[in-house]
């Protein structure tokens, strides 16, 4: 099984600030099986990116995202108040089982 | 889209099934997958139904654990339970990965969520 770490577990920024998350697997991922989702407070989560830099339909263009092998990143250009969620990171190239990172919980400074 | 059955509360020992309806695609044509998240906690997928056949593949964390099944002739897949435990309180995801016939994708449709809550 693939495990998935991200860090930090805490990301304190204000808006307008740029936000960088990071997700590392412990074998290699393909990049093409590769995802990143956000999660607000009540709410099911939404597929970002996929493909490790595609962005899914309607988001954004300030979120991108980048890596390959074990280490991949999410990236917020200039953060809006909407953007303060938590964010999971997702493979799918070793499975089952798919796997998930813990998240990485973007707060406001 | 995909819609679920309502929030659930139950007994340790009872048994339970929890219901994951699609529309506006091809029920038949992708895999469901669910996802359990336990209260204050990530995101762990469960395994994968493909309702055309009915073809299950369980994570190996959750096999024996619980049943998965589909009746594709109104679209609906289903997570069922035998006996529950405390420790199956959480919330309860159905997902569509994007991509027709795989669950090699990103989950791009996600129900609302079931709460199982199980207590004494």
């Amino acid at each position: 099984e693939i495990v998935l770490t991200q860090s930090p577990g805490t990301l304190s920024l204000s808006p307008g600030e740029r936000a960088t998350l990071s997700c590392r697997a412990s074998q290699s991922v393909s990049s093409r099986y590769f995802a990143w989702y956000q999660q607000k407070p009540g709410q099911a989560p939404r597929l970002l990116i996929y493909g490790a830099s595609s962005r899914a339909t309607g988001i954004p263009d300030r979120f991108s995202g980048s890596g390959s092998g074990t280490d991949f990143t999410l990236t917020i250009s200039r953060l809006e108040p909407e953007d303060f969620a938590v964010y999971y990171c997702q493979q799918y190239d070793n499975s089952p089982p798919v796997t998930f990172g813990q998240g990485t919980r973007l707060e406001i400074k | 889209q995909l819609v679920q059955s309502g929030a659930e509360m139950k007994k340790p020992g009872e048994s339970l099934k929890i219901s994951c309806k699609g529309s506006g695609f091809s029920f038949t044509s992708y895999y469901i997958a669910w996802v359990r998240q336990m209260p204050g906690k990530g995101l762990e997928c469960m395994g994968f139904i493909y309702p055309s056949d009915s073809y299950t593949t369980y994570s190996p964390s959750f096999k024996g654990q619980v049943t998965f099944s589909a009746d594709k002739s109104i679209s609906s897949a289903y997570l069922q339970w035998n006996s529950l435990k405390a420790s199956d309180t959480a919330m309860y995801y159905c997902a569509r990965p994007s991509g027709a016939g795989t669950y090699h994708e990103g989950f791009d449709i996600w129900g609302q969520g079931t709460m199982v809550t199980v207590s004494s």
